[in-house]
């Protein structure tokens, strides 16, 4: 089925570890974007990018880092890996002149456990 | 920046009532878009309606509608005839436009959030 692809679904790092969060989308859309969603916060943007090669910070992007290789894929990584960052992660994906007709495609999102 | 306030938390009301949730935002932005989605326990992110700004009709999907304000800088979202899979999470997110390689948009600002609960 079309849409956006998070895996994995749960994952318990313990701290200082590093890890990546996947992020697929196969509706070649160029935009893709991570939020991460805590407990009374909503959710806030960590990083985006507009197209592949091109990234950018959003809100919250400390302790995260992304790159774009292709249009597909955005993978989210965790260098080292905190109890703050206790969090569930989206990402989502929109063709960028059509976000605002159709707003994004979100994931499943990644429910991550900092010990 | 722009901000976006949910001032309910949570609110609960009887199956085939109507409930409004209320939606504010500060912005210096004139061109933009305001969202409400819907995240039921099942954690997934469903859009419900969207509204731009440049259009003064207020925008209506079926038993969803808003009531835009834009001097007052309001968005508020009336659910219709509710029903108990309405029972949710409710997010007003805003959009700011801008022009990028042709035409393009910034990520979402999203509120903290209603808790919407449908009883039977």
């Amino acid at each position: 089925n079309a849409g956006v692809t998070q895996t994995p679904k749960f994952q318990v790092l313990k701290t200082g570890q590093s890890m990546t969060l996947q992020c697929a989308q196969d509706m070649n859309h160029e935009y893709m974007s991570w939020y991460r969603q805590d407990p009374g916060m909503g959710l806030r943007l960590i990083h985006y990018s507009v197209g592949a090669g091109i990234t950018d910070q959003g809100e919250v992007p400390n302790g995260y880092n992304v790159s774009r290789s292709t249009t597909e894929d955005f993978p989210l990584r965790l260098l080292s890996a905190a109890p703050s960052q206790t969090s569930v992660y989206f990402c989502a994906s929109s063709y960028s002149g059509q976000a605002p007709a159709y707003g994004y495609t979100f994931g499943s999102g990644t429910r991550l456990t900092v010990v | 920046a722009q901000t976006v306030t949910q001032s309910q938390p949570e609110m609960s009301v009887q199956e085939a009532e109507t409930v409004t949730l209320s939606c504010t935002y500060d912005t210096s932005e004139s061109n933009y878009y305001l969202f409400w989605y819907k995240q039921p326990p099942s954690r997934q992110m469903i859009l419900v309606i969207r509204q731009e700004a440049y259009k003064q009709q207020n925008a209506t999907e079926n038993r969803f509608s808003v009531n835009f304000q834009k001097a007052a800088k309001s968005f508020s979202l009336k659910i219709s005839d509710s029903q108990l899979g309405d029972t949710a999470m409710y997010f007003c997110a805003f959009m700011k436009l801008y022009m990028y390689s042709g035409g393009g948009a910034d990520g979402l600002t999203f509120g903290k959030g209603t808790h919407l609960i449908i009883q039977p």
